[in-house]
């Protein structure tokens, strides 16, 4: 079956740097996906990696293994406002996305 | 700028009655999708639409029905609600329907049936 692993819950510092991993195993690969999504609202596009290595934009980078079928979301400099549930998900040979379930995180002064 | 647009926001609807989820999008994107999202799962598919006239299954599809008459609305019909179909339901669009495609996302209906 096809899946998408991302721990459920994180807490880091206000300014600090913080790390989401997500693993995954699909059928096919046709590149992957962070979106952030606030608590009540709608998930908005972060990013998209769909060859090995780090794209970075501004305080947010995403890094692809895709041997590893493994992919990491950067967030620095945290912000309060950077509290929210980040989504990672997986384009699979169907091109069809596949969603984890979603890492919360909570930033604290 | 609209973007995509759902209604209604939330409905208490009882078991047994239908519903109509209404999806309209501005941007003239090719491809339109409907998810339901529950707590402690990922976003899963109910039904795609590549194009205009065309629509497809997704993941879990059985209770709901959409169609696809016009590029900017993506109906999605519930025939007999059942307590299992209490959810948040995402409309997406994208402008297609392989690679980098990012998806836009409506503000979401929060469905309760009883």
């Amino acid at each position: 079956g096809q899946n998408i692993d991302q721990p459920t819950e994180m807490t880091a510092t206000e300014g600090a740097i913080v790390q989401i991993n997500c693993t995954y195993q699909t059928s096919g690969f046709n590149g992957l996906f962070w979106y952030q999504q606030h608590a009540g609202e709608a998930p908005t596009f972060l990013s998209y990696n769909v060859l090995d290595g780090l794209e970075e934009k501004g305080r947010f980078s995403s890094f692809l293994s895709r041997s590893k079928g493994y992919s990491y979301l950067l967030l620095k400099e945290l912000q309060m406002k950077d509290s929210a549930s980040y989504l990672c998900a997986v384009m699979d040979s169907n091109y069809q996305l596949i969603w984890g379930a979603g890492t919360k995180l909570i930033i604290k002064p | 700028t609209a973007g995509i647009t759902q209604a209604p926001t939330s409905q208490i609807l009882a078991a047994g009655r239908s519903m109509t989820l209404r999806c309209t999008q501005d941007m003239r994107h090719n491809a339109m999708y409907w998810y339901r999202q529950d707590l402690g799962l990922g976003l899963r598919l109910i039904h795609y639409s590549n194009t205009a006239g065309t629509t497809g299954k997704g993941e879990v599809p059985d209770g709901y029905s959409v169609s696809r008459a016009n590029t900017d609305d993506f109906p999605l019909t519930l025939a007999s609600a059942v307590p299992s179909q209490t959810s948040v339901y995402f409309c997406a669009s994208s402008t297609g329907s392989d690679g980098n495609t990012e998806a836009f996302f409506g503000q979401g209906t929060r469905l309760t049936v009883v």
